[in-house]
């Protein structure tokens, strides 16, 4: 069976330092996966979607990146943290080449910029 | 574009009682798929039930099911028998049928709590 893993699972980091947030994916080969952001009490804003190594898409122009060095692995980075990139962070991963699938998602990553 | 909108942003049940959440989107697509997630207090998003949108027969999962009326472009989720354990966040997401369009859209959310 597919599992999907994040980590940290908490974070907290001064305004200005860098992130790196991991995601990974077993039991499935060539997933889409995605990055998500959800601030306190609301919905989910996509960030970031991939459909195969090196290939990322970017919804929302921020100071924050996204890499897949591995076809299961997925990664959200920021060189400079602002307050604004506090939230919650959660990784999903769907069949690729298929549309309308589910997205399964992670357990996410509590991040709190100070 | 397509939007989903979550017109209760909280709701209250009572333990064994049945709930409707409401759904709507907009969508110029004849094929298409629906969702709802539930995101308890863990916040880990669990998928609750998925619809798709030329089946004319509504999805059920246990004491969930929904009811698509894809005229009117709504899509509720109704909650039988409801238990302590469903108290979360319920989302409802829209996701067109053409593969790498990557157009899954999610609602605002509606908390749901169960009371004892």
């Amino acid at each position: 069976s597919q599992t999907i893993h994040q980590w940290p699972a908490t974070l907290v980091q001064p305004v200005g330092s860098p992130l790196s947030l991991e995601c990974t994916v077993e039991g499935t080969s060539n997933p889409n996966l995605y990055w998500y952001r959800q601030a306190a009490g609301r919905g989910l804003q996509l960030l970031f979607y991939s459909v195969g190594i090196g290939q990322i898409s970017s919804e929302v122009p921020q100071n924050l990146s996204a890499s897949r060095p591995q076809d299961r692995q997925f990664i959200l980075s920021s060189k400079k943290l602002l307050l604004s990139d506090s939230g919650f962070y959660l990784c999903a991963w769907s069949v690729a080449g298929v549309g309308g699938e589910t997205q399964y998602f992670g357990p996410g990553t509590r991040l709190l910029v100070l | 574009a397509q939007t989903v909108t979550q017109s209760q942003p909280e709701m209250s049940v009572q333990e064994a009682e049945t709930v409707t959440l409401s759904c709507t989107y907009d969508t110029s697509e004849s094929n298409y798929y629906l969702f709802w997630y539930k995101q308890p207090p863990s916040r880990q998003m669990i998928l609750v039930i998925r619809q798709e949108a030329y089946k004319q027969q509504n999805a059920t999962e246990n004491r969930f099911s929904v009811n698509f009326q894809k005229a009117a472009k709504s899509f509720s989720l109704k909650i039988s028998d409801s238990q302590l354990g469903d108290t979360a966040m319920y989302f409802c997401a829209f996701s067109g049928a053409v593969p790498h369009n990557n157009d899954m859209r999610f609602g605002a959310g509606t908390r749901l709590t169960v009371k004892p």
